[in-house]
């Protein structure tokens, strides 16, 4: 069973615009939530996270929204380019430090 | 800056083989991870240990064994590899369960 569910699976948005990936918990005990970039034949790499003592948390163009009250948080990228074409991961750390649980991921799509 | 180096990068197998995934990183890190990648399936726990000698099950343990034979290498096998499977291992390691770095994978395959 996912304990983290991520939509959609897979996203096509036209560069510059904005790309909203979507993530939803059921543990309360998750309060680390990092969101992971991969790209082809490489590991995922750490892109921004955020704990869930914030509602928000912004680099540069990636923004994540958190909602605490309703489990679910979003990535937006926005002026999406073709570099951002990658899978994105949404990951839940508990509090107790245990390991991560990751989400299915979203393939991203930057069309120039 | 640290590495994690996963060997080997590509294994090919028979029904029924036990195979040795290993992983050997230079951070510095007390934790180490193994997770599993599947296409649609995301990344899946395996195996996981907080320090030398110590190891502790993930959502996906059975079928697979794991070794933390010194801080810097954590190995894991497969115990009986599966007819056609296909997958991508991917060794982590983290300081206190905070960010993890990613290894490039070892991808299997089972004849």
């Amino acid at each position: 069973q996912q304990q983290v569910r991520q939509s959609p699976q897979s996203l096509t948005v036209w560069e510059g615009e904005t790309a909203i990936l979507n993530c939803s918990y059921e543990n309360s005990a998750f309060d680390y939530f990092p969101w992971y970039q991969q790209f082809p034949g490489e590991g995922p790499a750490l892109l921004i996270a955020i704990r869930s003592v914030s509602d928000k948390k912004e680099d540069g163009r990636f923004t994540i929204f958190f909602n605490k009250r309703e489990k679910k948080l979003s990535l937006h990228i926005t002026d999406s380019q073709p570099g951002d074409s990658a899978t994105y991961f949404c990951a839940a750390t508990p509090n107790n430090n245990n390991a991560p649980r990751f989400g299915a991921g979203t393939k991203l799509s930057v069309k120039p | 800056g640290g590495i994690i180096t996963q060997t080997p990068k590509f294994l090919i197998g028979q029904e029924g083989q036990k195979l040795t995934l290993k992983c050997q990183q230079n951070f510095n890190h007390d934790t180490m991870y193994w997770y599993r990648q599947d296409s649609g399936k995301g990344l899946r726990l395996i195996y996981y240990s907080i320090t030398e000698n110590d190891l502790q099950k993930g959502d996906l343990s059975e079928g697979y064994d794991a070794s933390r034979e010194k801080k810097s290498s954590f190995s894991l096998t497969v115990t009986s590899a599966q007819k056609n499977e296909m997958a991508v291992f991917l060794c982590a390691s983290s300081l206190q369960g905070n960010t993890l770095y990613f290894g490039a994978g070892t991808r299997l395959s089972v004849l």
